[in-house]
């Protein structure tokens, strides 16, 4: 009965490798969003995401790609992968409320490390 | 664009109240201020979400000023299971980019028996 789920938990690769991160929500939610956490916990927006439009944060690298093939889904494809995305990735997901109010709720995080 | 400051960290023992603080000096008119709490190896969960004054809800209580400036998370009796990060967020209504979505830094609150 997870509400925001993950997969993998853990990804360890070589540096140049293609990788994909997966994010189901059963929340009936119209909103998705990848964040990336440092080692200093930093929590930084990468993607939102809902039916109508894909909001960029432009800080991202064009590496990174959200794919979504339905509401239920939003799945980061990172390509040519670099020792700097070492990181813990974090999907979440909200009502597409007024912007600014909504409570997202974060699935359990990814740790990609990158050798 | 809002930019937000929190103590990096806080130790208090089981039955205080804690406080934390987050400054947010350039809010604007239609940001919101949500917290949120993050356990070792989880993701980030919703505590608590105000835009002026006090709210409060059954784990938490937020008060923020009149002029929005800051706000403080208050978080009544904590036990020992209440040591995590503490993040504060400041969104715009309406954003339309997505590093409109500010998290804070996070405190990291150590309770102690």
């Amino acid at each position: 009965d997870t509400a925001v789920s993950q997969t993998p938990k853990y990804l360890v690769t070589q540096m140049g490798n293609d990788k994909s991160i997966k994010c189901e929500q059963n929340l009936g939610h119209d909103t998705m969003y990848w964040y990336k956490q440092d080692s200093k916990k930093f929590l930084k927006i990468m993607f939102s995401y809902n039916n109508k439009e894909l909001i960029i944060n432009e800080t991202v690298p064009n590496r990174f790609s959200p794919k979504s093939p339905d509401k239920a889904h939003l799945n980061l494809h990172i390509n040519s992968l670099e020792l700097g995305d070492s990181a813990v990735y974090f999907c979440a997901s909200s009502h597409h409320r007024d912007r600014g109010q909504e409570t997202q709720y974060f699935g359990p995080g990814t740790r990609l490390l990158v050798l | 664009l809002a930019k937000t400051t929190q103590p990096i960290s806080m130790d208090s023992y089981e039955g205080q109240e804690v406080n934390i603080t987050c400054s947010h000096n350039n809010i604007a008119t239609n940001d919101y201020i949500t917290w949120y709490q993050q356990f070792p190896s989880q993701g980030p969960r919703f505590i608590i979400q105000g835009y002026k004054t006090k709210v409060t809800n059954e784990v938490a209580s937020l008060f923020i000023p009149a002029d929005r400036k800051s706000s403080t998370l208050s978080l009544p009796r904590v036990s020992l299971s209440d040591t995590a990060v503490y993040y504060c967020l400041v969104a715009l209504a309406g954003y339309s980019s997505a590093s409109k979505i500010i998290f804070g830094s996070g405190t990291r609150l150590s309770i102690r028996p």
